[in-house]
């Protein structure tokens, strides 16, 4: 089993729209998750962190469940910029201070 | 915003050569790092380095590669020998001190190496 699985997508999405996908992890030892966001062979950029507790940032909504070992993440409003692939990234303490990536989630926004 | 730059954007170089992909971390950070990503296929972790030596890597980074901190500021990649599937984005990134595995990095904007 792949220690970070995505939906690769795409998730075509009205601009408007609400949109939401999750990622699993493998390690229940993981300790910090991240959702960050590439542009077509751009690198990698922090979107947000995940805590236990949920958090949101504008549009952005990400959500933890250890329980059941997955993050989500949710964009509402969706806007014509928010075309990209999002990245799903674990950390996990035996690791130091190695990220782990998803292979992503590929959102398509639409006029 | 305080920024991680790779040199040079694109590298073209034959099989067999060795090549040097350059990174200047943001500066008061202490730990470096090494990932690339085959073109459609996901970011892949190469190399951690902190206190001027490797403190992790995987399986990709065998022999053929080595890492060296040459004066206060930049954070090099070599390839000793490259072969055609070494051909990659090659992203370095930078972390203040043990927060990284917390708050997440930076990464620059990439060194794209294709190798013919």
């Amino acid at each position: 089993r792949k220690e970070v699985e995505q939906d690769p997508g795409p998730f075509n999405v009205p601009e408007g729209a609400t949109v939401a996908f999750n990622c699993t992890y493998s390690n229940s030892a993981s300790q910090s998750f991240f959702w960050y966001r590439q542009d077509c062979r751009k690198e990698p950029k922090l979107l947000m962190s995940v805590y236990s507790s949920g958090n949101e940032d504008g549009r952005f909504t990400a959500q933890l469940n250890r329980a059941s070992q997955y993050i989500s993440l949710l964009i509402r409003d969706s806007k014509l910029s928010d075309s990209a692939t999002y990245l799903c990234v674990v950390n996990r303490p035996a690791a130091g201070n190695k990220l782990t990536f998803g292979g992503g989630t590929r959102v398509l926004v639409k006029p | 915003e305080p920024e991680v730059t790779q040199t040079p954007s694109h590298q073209v170089t034959q099989m067999g050569q060795e090549v040097i992909l350059r990174c200047v971390p943001i500066s008061n950070h202490l730990y470096f790092y090494w990932y690339r990503q085959i073109l459609g296929q996901k970011v892949e972790f190469l190399v951690s380095f902190y206190n001027n030596e490797i403190s992790e890597k995987s399986e990709i980074f065998d022999d053929q590669f080595s890492v060296e901190r040459p004066d206060g500021s930049n954070f090099t990649l070599k390839i000793r020998s490259t072969k055609l599937e070494d051909s990659a984005m090659y992203f370095c990134a930078s972390s203040d001190a043990d927060r990284g595995r917390f708050y997440g990095y930076t990464f620059g904007s990439g060194t794209r190496l294709t190798v013919v």
